[in-house]
């Protein structure tokens, strides 16, 4: 199957600074990537869509310009937690679907963990 | 707005036996995706089985099979001969199929703590 690598695997950052999260498909163009949030023992909750080329769309209640994505290219779109809290620590997890695959499947990201202190 | 509803938090059963998730789903579209995930301690989602709405035949892959009742909105996923390795949290998941516009994200439930016993 399809390989998304995310970087880093995990950080810790200080209050206040901002950290940038990546998230790449390997093998595979993906002109959609998606990204989640994870508090523990809880589920997926989606963020975002990142679009290649355009503008991110943000679910509901998500702060845009606290989470800030760039799709560079079609292989790699970027979050960016901005003066991070310590309400910000979680799990995020990136997806993406293989280009404009009929088969639905999204492939997911080995996840990043964030701690701030 | 879909929503997803896993109603078992935990589940424990011992290895060789049949268990089976539930899932309830809530959409006003006709045609969708469902999907289970299976979430390690590794936290790597790994995608266990995928089912069509428009597909009235069930889906299976190998020991997983999952039961469709579109009409009951049900999606409920049965795993046979439960393993060591299967024990995991399990997240039932929605998408709306693809439009002119690209993809989805998924609509994850809660998720179901899957254990088995040795």
């Amino acid at each position: 199957g399809a390989v998304v690598s995310q970087h880093p695997s995990w950080v810790i950052c200080k209050s206040g600074t901002s950290v940038k999260i990546e998230c790449r498909s390997l093998d595979f163009q993906a002109t959609t990537m998606f990204w989640y949030r994870q508090f523990p023992k809880q589920s997926l909750m989606l963020m975002a869509t990142s679009n290649e080329g355009s503008k991110a769309t943000y679910e509901q209640g998500v702060e845009k310009d606290k989470f800030l994505i760039n799709h560079a290219s079609l292989t790699l779109s970027t979050l960016t937690v901005t003066s991070a809290h310590p309400e910000d620590s979680s799990f995020y997890i990136c997806s993406a679907p293989p280009g404009t695959s009929g088969n639905n499947e999204q492939f997911f990201g080995p996840g990043t963990r964030l701690t701030v202190l | 707005a879909q929503t997803v509803t896993q109603s078992q938090p935990e589940m424990s059963v011992q290895e060789a036996e049949t268990v089976t998730l539930s899932c309830t789903y809530d959409t006003s579209e006709s045609n969708y995706y469902l999907f289970w995930y299976k979430q390690p301690p590794s936290r790597q989602m790994i995608l266990v089985i995928r089912q069509e709405a428009y597909k009235q035949q069930n889906a299976t892959e190998n020991r997983f099979s999952v039961n469709f009742q579109k009409a009951a909105k049900s999606f409920s996923l049965k795993i046979s001969d439960s393993q060591l390795g299967d024990t995991a949290m399990y997240f039932c998941a929605f998408m709306n199929p693809w439009s002119g516009g690209g993809a989805d994200g998924l609509t994850f439930g809660k998720g179901t703590h899957l254990i088995i016993q040795p």
